[in-house]
């Protein structure tokens, strides 16, 4: 079952802006992981925030997490068309499966 | 760098077909898995497995199955192909001191 939701299911900003997902979940996760995919290709791991964590940075992402609303969000900032992809949440719970989200489709305009 | 592969980028096969689709990693990772994934769904997990010989249903199994006689490789297979099978296949490994999953490029399968 697919716990880990996306919002916006689209998102289209101009190269300079911010660009925020957010995910939201429904049960206990041991940790919160953000991947992305260009178009067609496989997933690609960025960042993982653990549930006692509440913000994490890497370079130009932030993520923040906050365990009693079940949500997380990631932050891309100063957004280049490089960053043009498919961003997916996923849920890490006590064994190695990820329970993943629909997606995000980020297109970062020129 | 980790490395997973899959034996196809593109795949195209007849409806009752038996598919065959093969992912190899090369860092030893105990634990894989495949995922298929389709428009607006997200990516579901079909199978996994946590060592050589083991395997586990995920989510959604029905009308796959799954090998893994070796620890770096894990197949899946699709007895009779069908048209609601026409899909984007993952595949991905984790070792078990990790926490991430690192994929393949992704098996784009269309079933005719």
């Amino acid at each position: 079952s697919q716990q880990g939701e996306e919002d916006p299911q689209a998102l289209s900003i101009q190269e300079g802006e911010n660009a925020t997902m957010n995910c939201s979940y429904k049960t206990s996760i041991n940790n919160l992981q953000w991947y992305r995919q260009n178009s067609g290709r496989g997933l690609v791991h960025l960042i993982l925030i653990r549930s006692n964590e509440r913000e994490k940075h890497s370079g130009r992402l932030r993520v923040t997490l906050d365990t009693s609303k079940k949500s997380s969000s990631l932050l891309i900032t100063a957004s280049r068309a490089a960053d043009t992809a498919s961003y997916f949440c996923a849920r890490g719970g006590s064994n190695y499966k990820l329970t993943f989200g629909k997606g995000t489709l980020l297109t970062v305009n020129p | 760098d980790v490395k997973v592969t899959q034996s196809s980028r593109y795949l195209v096969k007849r409806t009752g077909e038996k598919v065959f689709l093969e992912c190899v990693q090369d860092m030893d990772h105990e634990n894989m898995f495949w995922y298929r994934q389709d428009p607006g769904l997200g990516l579901r997990l079909i199978y996994f497995s946590y060592d050589v010989k083991m395997k586990e249903k995920g989510d959604i199994p029905e009308g796959y199955s799954v090998s893994r006689e070796k620890k770096e490789r894990f197949s899946l297979i699709l007895e009779s192909a069908s048209t609601n099978q026409t899909s984007m296949y993952l595949c991905a490994s984790i070792p078990s001191s990790g926490d991430t999953q690192y994929f393949g490029p992704g098996t784009r399968l269309t079933v005719l």
